[in-house]
């Protein structure tokens, strides 16, 4: 089973400043057609997740352009430009090239 | 505009059983695979299951297989968990998403088992 691992777990921002989260994989994401299916989800307190950022680096539909994604077979990064007030919440990484489907632990972004 | 309303939830005596629905609308729900993730109170998030777009490959978590069964009826546009043997490790938001990229979620089902 691949094992999705975050750092930080908790990560204090102050408003304007840019943020990054790590998730690296136990395995390659790459898979057999080609796709890399990692994945950036954003859960707001109270609400259903809502996606980012998929096959490592392409930005949702709505999501803004301050949040973008990086990397390559296990290491990925989410960065954050200059972090606003509604980017508050929790942010998983997850990878869906094999099964099980696995998440990461989460990180949580508060503002200082 | 794409939405995914779950439905079903509720609470259940431990053993017991429920059935979520998934109702899909706004794309062409015959033509892609669909998955349930769940999140326990306070926790992460926990892939379930998956189902191939027609039905006929499926997935399970070790947790819930043996237990669990996904189907799905394309004329309905619906997906569907039936959830047996239910344990109070099996409570949390049980959420409906699109595959393979997770672009779409459901708000959402509460299943609480609690005697």
């Amino acid at each position: 089973d691949i094992v999705m691992t975050q750092t930080p777990l908790s990560s204090p921002v102050t408003l304007g400043q840019p943020a990054s989260i790590s998730c690296r994989s136990s395995e390659s994401l790459v898979h057999s057609n080609g796709n890399t299916y990692l994945s950036w989800l954003q859960q707001r307190p109270g609400q259903p997740p809502r996606l980012l950022i998929y096959k490592i680096s392409n930005r949702f539909s709505g999501v803004p352009d301050r949040f973008s994604g990086s990397g390559a077979g296990t290491d990925f990064t989410l960065h954050i430009s200059r972090v606003e007030a509604e980017d508050v919440g929790v942010y998983y990484c997850m990878q869906a090239t094999q099964f099980p489907r696995s998440f990461g632990q989460g990180t949580k972004l508060e503002i200082k | 505009e794409v939405q995914l309303l779950e439905s079903g939830g509720g609470l259940v005596r431990p053993g017991g059983s429920l059935r979520l629905s998934c109702a899909a609308s706004g794309f062409n729900f015959n033509t892609d695979a669909m998955s349930w993730v769940r999140q326990a109170p306070g926790k992460g998030l926990e892939w379930v299951s998956t189902i191939s777009y027609n039905g006929d490959g499926t997935h399970y978590a070790d947790s819930v297989k043996g237990r669990f069964t996904i189907s799905r009826d394309n004329s309905m546009n619906t997906l569907y968990l039936q959830m047996n043997s239910l344990r109070a490790e099996d409570s949390a938001i049980y959420y409906c998403a699109r595959e393979f990229d997770f672009d779409y979620w459901g708000q959402g089902t509460l299943v609480t088992v609690s005697s």
